[in-house]
């Protein structure tokens, strides 16, 4: 058990539809992530926080719009994607965001833009 | 910038065979290096990590050395199983902002077969 999981492990949408991911960390950490992962392309960091402040974005386009109402939880709206944004959605936690930290890792969400 | 380079896959081994996934790096400093695995339908599991020069880490049968004087990283493993077969990537940590974040490689694709 990953103690990180992530909701829905699928999902298919159209360019005009709102959906939300969902995270959720059983291991009382304090840092959470939110990382796209493509075919034949790199990790890329996403969103970082860090007790529930957003502490990083790198560049994101606002169609993704990221929330962390607490420690345990952390969502990722998706508003009126493009097909370029089909990939995996991997959420992943650490216990605090400075210095050399193990980062565990969800299942992902493999989204599929239509 | 920081970056990890490892080798393209895919790589296709029979069981029991001598496994080594090359990785370099680019970075600034002193960053610590990280191996982490991907099984099928699963996220990123640390698989191991060091965290200064010629510090080697381990794990279920795997190694890698840190080597500064030829900024690599290199896993291997002496016999490979066909539970090994997974998607493995070679990370960094580098200090942005004063905070620290990790770089990916593109990973990459093991096959073990029986």
């Amino acid at each position: 058990e990953t103690g990180v999981t992530q909701t829905p492990r699928h999902l298919v949408m159209g360019m005009t539809n709102k959906k939300s991911l969902k995270c959720e960390q059983h291991l009382g950490h304090n840092a959470m992530y939110w990382y796209k992962q493509s075919a034949k392309k790199p990790l890329e960091l996403m969103f970082v926080y860090n007790f529930k402040e957003q502490t990083e974005n790198n560049s994101v386009p606002s169609r993704f719009s990221p929330e962390c109402p607490n420690s345990s939880h952390l969502f990722l709206h998706l508003h009126t994607l493009q097909p370029e944004d089909s990939a995996l959605y991997l959420c992943a936690s650490s216990p605090r965001r400075q210095g050399v930290d193990t980062q565990y890792f969800g299942p992902g969400t493999r989204l599929t833009v239509l | 910038g920081d970056s990890v380079t490892q080798m393209e896959g895919p790589v296709t081994l029979s069981e029991e065979a001598f496994l080594t996934i090359n990785c370099t790096y680019t970075a600034t400093g002193y960053p610590s290096l990280f191996w982490y695995v991907q099984y099928p339908g699963e996220g990123l599991q640390l698989l191991l990590k060091a965290t200064k020069a010629d510090d080697k880490g381990s794990n279920k049968g795997f190694e890698a050395t840190y080597r500064k004087e030829t900024t690599s990283f290199h896993l291997e493993k002496g016999s490979v199983q066909v539970s090994d077969s997974a998607v493995y990537f070679c990370a960094l940590t580098v200090t942005q902002g004063g905070s620290e974040k990790l770089v990916f490689g593109k990973g990459t694709k093991l096959t073990v077969n029986p």
